[in-house]
């Protein structure tokens, strides 16, 4: 049974446009909802979280969304740039000491 | 500057060899993790350990074992190494128990091909 379920698998969006990644998840006792961005060689990094208090967290270009009751999150990418190219994973967990879950990822190409 | 570091970038094991993976944070997190990464499938987790000496199963353990002697070290060995085997295997540590910081921090990852 897959927890987080990651949409779209592959994304191409213009340069200066909006980058929109939806996941949804089952578990209502998670309350820990990270984006981690990974470029090409590299382990994937933090890029924003979120917890369940807010619906909306936003940091520079990036924002994540959250619906509580639709059980979604998402993360929206303004003017998008050609170095926003990798590949995004949304990961959920429970607070404590659970591990997190990561969705299948997407990956995002921003072509001029 | 926080730090994962797997010891190789890039492997290449036989059929039937016993594979260590070794990772190290200088972070002086408690929690340990052992994801394998690969196309369309996302990150699955091994294998974990909250303290030394510890380890419980992930998602997909099977063919895999862990070992936690001391605290910044956590290693990952392929018992007898199979061609279903071959994948990238990425390290990742996060902060002690607590509400406030859950954040993972991952090691660049091992590229492993099983031939």
């Amino acid at each position: 049974q897959q927890q987080v379920k990651q949409s779209p698998q592959s994304l191409i969006v213009q340069k200066g446009g909006i980058s929109i990644i939806n996941c949804a998840y089952e578990n209502t006792a998670f309350d820990y909802f990270p984006w981690y961005q990974q470029f090409p060689g590299k382990g994937p990094a933090l890029l924003i979280a979120i917890r369940p208090d807010v619906s909306e967290k936003k940091e520079g270009r990036f924002t994540i969304s959250f619906n509580k009751s639709a059980k979604q999150f998402s993360l929206h990418i303004m003017d998008s740039q050609p170095g926003d190219s990798a590949t995004y994973f949304c990961a959920a967990s429970v607070t404590g000491n659970t591990p997190l879950v990561f969705g299948k990822g997407t990956r995002l190409s921003v072509i001029a | 500057d926080v730090k994962v570091t797997q010891s190789s970038r890039y492997l290449v094991k036989r059929t039937g060899e016993k594979v260590f993976l070794e990772c190290v944070q200088d972070m002086d997190h408690e929690n340990m993790f052992w994801y394998r990464q690969d196309p369309g499938l996302g990150l699955r987790l091994i294998y974990f350990s909250y303290d030394v000496k510890m380890k419980e199963k992930g998602d997909i353990p099977e063919g895999y074992s862990v070992s936690r002697e001391k605290k910044e070290r956590f290693s990952l060995i392929l018992e007898s190494a199979s061609t279903n085997q071959t994948s990238m295997y990425l390290c990742a540590s996060s902060s002690p128990r607590g509400y406030t910081n859950t954040e993972a921090f991952f090691g660049q990852g091992t590229r492993l091909t099983v031939v």
